[in-house]
């Protein structure tokens, strides 16, 4: 099976810079996404990391160490509409094929102003 | 505009009852996944498909069915074997050899 730790909720002010760690357990990895969802509304891709390293789009970067089983969300030049949850999901394969995701419980953002 | 549509956004039915969620998606993905969500925690696989007329059972695939007559359409049924039916449901479509998922705006259903 598989199972994934990420704080339950982070705070910060706008224009700071936070980073939403997330550990994982997973038998089979093809790579580590995230997620953001607003109260209410559907999650939406934010980034996916298949190799260590660092990945960057835009004010997001996400990290990746397939040794330690480890990854990190990085939000820079925090706004206050990035207020929301956000989740970690192992990609991994499927019993009958082809893969699926399995998500963390996910850390809610709070920016304060 | 491609994307995802479910309706409706907001279902209550009586306890005992079956209800059917409707997911449909004009993006031309061949698989198309189920997702529960309880309040503050995350999503949880019940049903998957890769192609037209083939299905397989998630993590938590008691007490649902689904079908995938069409490429478009995924529907799923909440039966009343479900012992906890009262959730936010998702729809979710990928290319297959894509790593990012596309979800529907969601179904609350509340089962009274």
């Amino acid at each position: 099976g598989q199972s994934l730790e990420q704080p339950s909720e982070v705070t910060a002010v706008e224009g700071a810079i936070v980073q939403i760690n997330c550990t994982y357990q997973t038998s089979g990895f093809y790579g580590l996404s995230w997620y953001q969802q607003h109260d209410g509304g559907a999650p939406t891709f934010l980034s996916y990391n298949a190799l260590d390293g660092l990945e960057e789009t835009g004010r997001f970067s996400s990290f990746l160490s397939r040794s330690d089983s480890y990854g990190y969300l990085l939000l820079q030049e925090l706004q206050m509409k990035d207020s929301a949850s956000y989740f970690c999901a192992v990609r991994v394969p499927f019993t009958g094929g082809g893969n699926k995701l399995t998500f963390g419980t996910g850390t809610q953002l709070k920016v304060e102003l | 505009d491609g994307g995802i549509t479910q309706s409706p956004k907001y279902l209550f039915r009586k306890e005992g009852q079956n209800v059917t969620l409707s997911c449909e998606q004009n993006l031309n993905h061949d698989a198309m996944y189920w997702y529960r969500q309880d309040p503050g925690q995350g999503l949880r696989l019940i049903y998957y498909s890769q192609i037209v007329n083939d299905f397989q059972k998630g993590d938590i695939a008691e007490g649902y069915s689904v079908s995938r007559e069409k490429k478009e359409s995924f529907p799923l049924t909440v039966t009343s074997a479900q012992k906890n039916p009262t959730a936010f449901y998702l729809c979710a479509s990928t290319k297959i050899d894509s790593n990012e998922q596309f979800f529907g705006p969601g179904t609350r259903l509340t089962v009274l």
